[in-house]
């Protein structure tokens, strides 16, 4: 069956250390992947896009890297404070319509 | 500010009653689409529309439904409420000319069913 996951489990990490978040997938093969970033009570906001031809992206202390063999990106924040706190959302583009299929989030927790 | 508009913020019911969900796109995007998230759960797609059309189908129970106005403006209508149709829920714009244009999300309407 198609799936995409990123980790359930919160990720603690010390300020000013950097953050790596995981997006696996499995059945598909998207022209891109999207971050997105959720606070709580909000709705997602767009971080970064990366696409099947790109091995990495990078945005300020963003960077994105996708690798279609192991069918996964990664998000790292460098330099992470504690304002970047909040829930981190991968999605993809399964080819088949217009529709991003979208993970259940990574709840990332920088500690001062 | 994504652009996004949603109203009601917060919507308080009964279960079996009825209610409206407004959204209104960024200026100039044609494509809506409606998410429901529950407590500490993922973005479960429940419809898109693009330009008045139906574009694509998700979850979406038969309870619900949705559309889009020449005004581009969409509305999700859930009947027949149940306690677990309580949840945010998220319309979200696309800029037109790529498929793969980011989503703009509204600031979402809570909605409660008692």
């Amino acid at each position: 069956s198609q799936k995409i996951e990123q980790n359930s489990e919160a990720l603690n990490i010390q300020e000013g250390k950097t953050a790596t978040l995981t997006c696996n997938y499995t059945n598909y093969s998207p022209a891109y992947l999207q971050w997105y970033r959720q606070d709580p009570g909000r709705g997602p906001v767009f971080l970064l896009l990366i696409r099947e031809n790109e091995k990495e992206k990078r945005k300020e202390r963003l960077k994105v890297t996708f690798d279609t063999t192991l069918k996964q990106s990664l998000f790292h924040i460098t330099a992470s404070q504690p304002a970047d706190s909040a829930t981190y959302l991968c999605a993809l583009d399964p080819g088949s319509n217009y529709q991003l299929i979208w993970g259940a989030g990574t709840k990332l927790i920088i500690k001062p | 500010d994504s652009g996004v508009t949603q109203t009601p913020k917060h919507l308080i019911t009964a279960t079996g009653q009825r209610v409206t969900l407004r959204c209104s796109p960024r200026s100039g995007d044609l494509s809506v689409y409606w998410y429901q998230q529950s407590l500490d759960q993922g973005l479960q797609f429940l419809i898109q529309y693009y330009n008045g059309e139906e574009r694509a189908k998700g979850n979406i129970l038969e309870r619900f439904s949705a559309q889009q106005f020449p005004d581009l403006h969409s509305e999700l209508n859930l009947s027949s409420l149940e306690l677990g149709d309580s949840a945010l829920y998220f319309c979200a714009s696309r800029a037109t000319g790529g498929r793969n244009n980011e989503q703009f999300f509204g600031p979402g309407t809570r909605l409660t069913v008692l």
